[in-house]
């Protein structure tokens, strides 16, 4: 059972359309972070969030913390190419706030 | 700065074979972690460690064992490989618990 479930698992949308990913969990967690992976490489962090309802944007990607802390949201504005990859979301429990634990993931595919 | 530096980059084990994974970082990072990737199951945390002499189990630790002698080091060993070892392998480091990790670039492991 995943602690941080993620949806859609698959995603595949034209360029200039925006998408939502979800990242979903029963959990409380302290913060949360996004990373973005492409084949063949590990993870790049890409944002945390820590403040229930928080909101922050890196450019055409806003990232949302939900008000009791047990859900994150990332939307992408007019989606490019550029941003195919896998997204992951992660956190740290409250009581095992040295463990990090990760969603399975989105895979995002932009056609151009 | 090198960053996360991970070797082999490629490895394939007879089953039953032991190996260690190499992992060493240069941002002088209390916290390292090794973490698997199989499809769809995102990243799962193998053992952890906040600091020199100081590991711990994360999700998945049977049939790996680790140690940290220093902080710049965290090496990964398989006592006896098994096919359900077959993945792809990532370390990562980062300042504190508060902080997002920064990764290796994996190693693929095939156990046949």
């Amino acid at each position: 059972t995943q602690l941080l479930e993620q949806s859609p698992q698959f995603l595949s949308i034209q360029e200039g359309e925006n998408l939502t990913v979800y990242c979903n969990s029963s959990s409380v967690f302290s913060s949360l972070q996004w990373y973005r992976q492409e084949p063949g490489e590990g993870p790049v962090l890409l944002v945390t969030v820590v403040t229930g309802g928080e909101v922050k944007k890196l450019k055409r990607l806003t990232f949302q913390f939900g008000d009791a802390r047990k859900d994150s949201s990332l939307h992408i504005t007019a989606a490019q190419p550029g941003d195919t990859g896998l997204y992951l979301c992660a956190g740290p429990r409250i009581q095992g706030a040295q463990k990090l634990v990760f969603g399975q993931g989105t895979r995002l595919t932009i056609n151009p | 700065n090198a960053g996360v530096t991970q070797t082999p980059k490629f490895q394939v084990l007879k089953t039953g074979q032991s190996m260690t994974l190499q992992c060493a970082q240069d941002m002088n990072h209390e916290y390292m972690s090794w973490y698997r990737q199989d499809p769809g199951m995102g990243l799962r945390l193998i053992h952890y460690s906040v600091g020199a002499g100081i590991t711990d189990q994360g999700e998945v630790p049977n049939g790996y064992n680790v140690s940290r002698s220093t902080t710049e080091d965290f090496p990964l060993r398989l006592l006896s490989a098994a096919p359900s070892q077959t993945s792809v392998y990532f370390c990562a480091s980062r300042p504190d618990r508060d902080y997002g990790y920064t990764f290796g670039s994996g190693t693929r492991l095939t156990v046949v």
